[in-house]
């Protein structure tokens, strides 16, 4: 069974930085595209970022653009979100998620959402 | 910029009704669509993708269907094990995902 355990999180005044990291199980970790997606508390998913599975291609959200990195150690099975610059409205749970993918052809994939998730690290930041 | 809007944000019904709730987006997307389940404090779950495939495991009673910019989820028969928010979201392959703001679905 896939499984994905993020740690990291913590409270931390405005303007500081966290590292989140996400170790993951149970599937060939090099061949997948992952993401971070947070949930603000009460409220709803907002995609954050997402690298690929060789880490050449990285993606991120307008409102993190510039403040957060995404990386990965394929070495290690871990995929990481630097978190810097942080303010008020960062404070969430942020999850990491496994993409899903099917084979259309040889070494040709089409992409579905995310397949798998872990139960996140909750980010917290205030004065 | 793309943005997904479900309706309604919150519904009642009880077991063995049928619920369908609704997705559009701004733009045409295709089938690039999916549904997830989120029960309190537990991670997402994936339902369904490319707007009507079933994900492995999930029960039947879950459906999607829709193409371009309307989309809808409809639970057959409703469980007390239901009980949950469901998004719909948006894909671009993996290069961007968007949400749409939940259904809150009380049993």
């Amino acid at each position: 069974e896939v499984r994905l355990l993020e740690s990291g999180g913590g409270s931390v005044q405005p303007g500081g930085s966290l590292r989140l990291s996400c170790a993951a199980s149970a599937f060939n970790f090099n061949q997948y595209a992952m993401s971070w997606v947070r949930q603000p508390p009460g409220k709803g998913l907002e995609w954050v970022s997402t690298i690929s599975a060789s880490a050449t291609d990285t993606y991120y959200a307008d409102s993190v653009k510039g403040r957060f990195t995404i990386s990965r150690d394929n070495s290690k099975n871990t995929l990481f979100l630097q978190l810097n610059s942080l303010r008020a409205d960062d404070t969430a749970i942020y999850f990491c998620a496994k993409t899903k993918r099917q084979l259309l052809r040889p070494d040709y994939y089409n992409y579905h959402g995310l397949d798998a998730w872990g139960q996140g690290t909750t980010v917290a930041v205030s004065s | 910029d793309i943005q997904m809007i479900q309706f309604p944000s919150t519904l009642s019904a009880s077991v063995g009704d049928r619920v369908t709730i609704t997705c559009w987006a701004t733009q045409s997307i295709g089938t690039r669509l999916a549904w997830y389940q989120q029960k309190a404090r537990k991670a997402p779950k994936l339902l369904i993708y490319k707007a009507s495939n079933l994900e492995s495991g999930v029960p039947a009673r879950f459906s999607g269907s829709g193409s371009g910019t309307e989309f809808t989820l409809t639970i057959s028969s409703l469980q007390p094990d239901d009980s949950a928010t469901y998004y719909c979201q948006y894909y671009n392959n993996y290069s961007m995902y968007i949400f749409g703001q939940g259904t809150k679905l009380e049993i």
